[in-house]
């Protein structure tokens, strides 16, 4: 059972070049969310999905999409990377009982 | 915005101790959860507690949720080495979305 799987586990960038995180989850749960953290700032709410085709945003979302075409699947896009987005983004996915949240292993990604 | 103050933000302490975590807001949240973070990896869940008032023990680890659904305190008890790393609550509030509080970083020293 994999859980919530994300790639890469690294990524150097550079400023102005475009990417995409990629999450996977097995366990078909309905909510999946995308988070950054920073030093001294916890994690931060980028985007969220409540499933299938429904996407919304979160607390930070400027520079980001999400699309959510799959249960299973919730890539994370940088438009335009900034040297701001340097971060560790964390993707999770939780059912709709409210338990609680599974997270990814983390994307450290760095923009220069 | 929903905003959740979490302290201390590092505590560092002699191994069987006992120590308090605490997570404060004004916004009431449909559950709280207590996540553990290891270096390099992703937070895991420890426990969500749902109900005002609501106490939930795991082993040497107490969590409970304020009356009001506002705050929640993690309590550890006689702490051992292997209870290092970072603390972090987050309240669930809308469609599950959460809210995290700044992360409590625990050195337990042998």
């Amino acid at each position: 059972n994999a859980g919530v799987t994300q790639t890469p586990k690294f990524q150097v960038l550079k400023t102005g070049q475009s990417m995409t995180l990629q999450c996977a989850q097995d366990m078909n749960h309905e909510y999946m969310s995308w988070y950054r953290q920073d030093p001294g700032m916890g994690l931060r709410l980028i985007h969220y999905s409540v499933g299938a085709g429904i996407t919304d945003q979160g607390e930070v979302p400027n520079g980001y999409n999400v699309s959510r075409s799959t249960t299973e699947d919730f890539p994370l896009r940088l438009l335009s990377a900034a040297p701001s987005q340097t971060s560790v983004y964390f993707c999770a996915s939780s059912g709709r009982g409210g338990g609680g949240y599974t997270f990814g292993s983390g994307t450290r990604l760095t923009v220069v | 915005t929903q905003l959740l103050e979490q302290s201390p933000q590092f505590l560092s302490i002699q191994e069987g101790e006992n120590l308090t975590v605490y997570c404060n807001s004004s916004s009431v949240f449909s559950s709280l959860q207590w996540y553990r973070q290891e270096p390099g990896e992703g937070p895991v869940l420890l426990v969500t507690v749902v109900t005002g008032g609501e106490v939930k023990k795991l082993k040497r680890l107490t969590f409970q949720f304020g009356d009001a659904r506002k705050d929640s305190s993690l309590h550890i008890t006689a702490a051992q080495p292997g209870d290092t790393g970072l603390y972090l609550c987050a309240g669930a509030y809308g469609a599950q979305k959460l809210v995290f509080g700044q992360g409590t970083r625990l050195t337990i020293n042998p």
